[in-house]
């Protein structure tokens, strides 16, 4: 079956380390997405990408970036971390070319700056 | 203003009974619009599309206004297991979406 995996599940690091979360999606989609939640927000988009070597900043993207050099992965780098990156972290993929397009959630990154 | 406002809840209701919640989106040239549903901040997974005529999928109605830009859920017969929080999902440029911060919904036994 296809599906989207997220690596590491939990991480705790410190101030200023470089961090880098990974996503892996098996459905072959096109569009690959990644969100940030905290509480009382939202899931907020940080990057996005409609496909390989095509990459666009979201609504917080400061102090993070993507590459995407293949279908199947996006990993999302914090260049150095700070404590305001304390969040979950959610990838998602969808099919591109419709105008309903459902997408499809990873398991979620647990990242702690400390 | 965010783009997509929703009643955080709690709503507790029992076993057996309706619930209803609705939310509301600022951009008026969204044309999707979906309810996800999350579990104890587990990812989101899509429960329903809204459709304008408004739809159901089993115990789940969804219903769309376009000229108030709203959009409502309503869970008949309400099981234990609907318990969760629901999230109000509306498209805003391209493939992108917006979220809103959820309604929570407990059924109690």
């Amino acid at each position: 079956d296809a599906e989207i995996t997220q690596s590491p599940r939990h991480k705790i690091t410190e101030t200023g380390r470089q961090v880098t979360l990974a996503c892996h999606q098996t459905w072959n989609h096109n569009n690959m997405f990644w969100y940030r939640q905290d509480l009382g927000h939202g899931l907020r988009l940080i990057h996005y990408s409609y496909g390989v070597q095509d990459t666009n900043k979201g609504e917080v993207s400061d102090g993070y970036s993507v590459s995407r050099s293949n279908t199947e992965d996006l990993p999302l780098t914090l260049e150095s971390a700070a404590s305001s990156q304390t969040s979950v972290y959610f990838c998602a993929s969808s099919e591109s070319g419709t105008g309903r397009d459902t997408q499809y959630f990873g398991p979620g990154t647990r990242l702690t700056v400390l | 203003r965010k783009e997509v406002e929703q009643d955080p809840g709690p709503f507790n209701v029992p076993e057996g009974a309706t619930v209803a919640f609705n939310c509301t989106y600022s951009n008026s040239a969204s044309q999707s619009f979906f309810w996800y549903r999350q579990d104890c901040r587990k990812e989101p997974k899509l429960l329903m599309s809204v459709y304008s005529s408004g739809n159901e999928d089993g115990r789940f109605t969804a219903q769309l206004n376009r000229a108030s830009q709203y959009i409502s859920l309503l869970i008949r017969d309400s099981k234990l297991s609907d318990s969760a929080t629901y999230l109000c999902v509306v498209n805003w440029d391209d493939y992108k979406l917006s979220f809103g911060a959820g309604t929570t919904v407990t059924v109690r036994a």
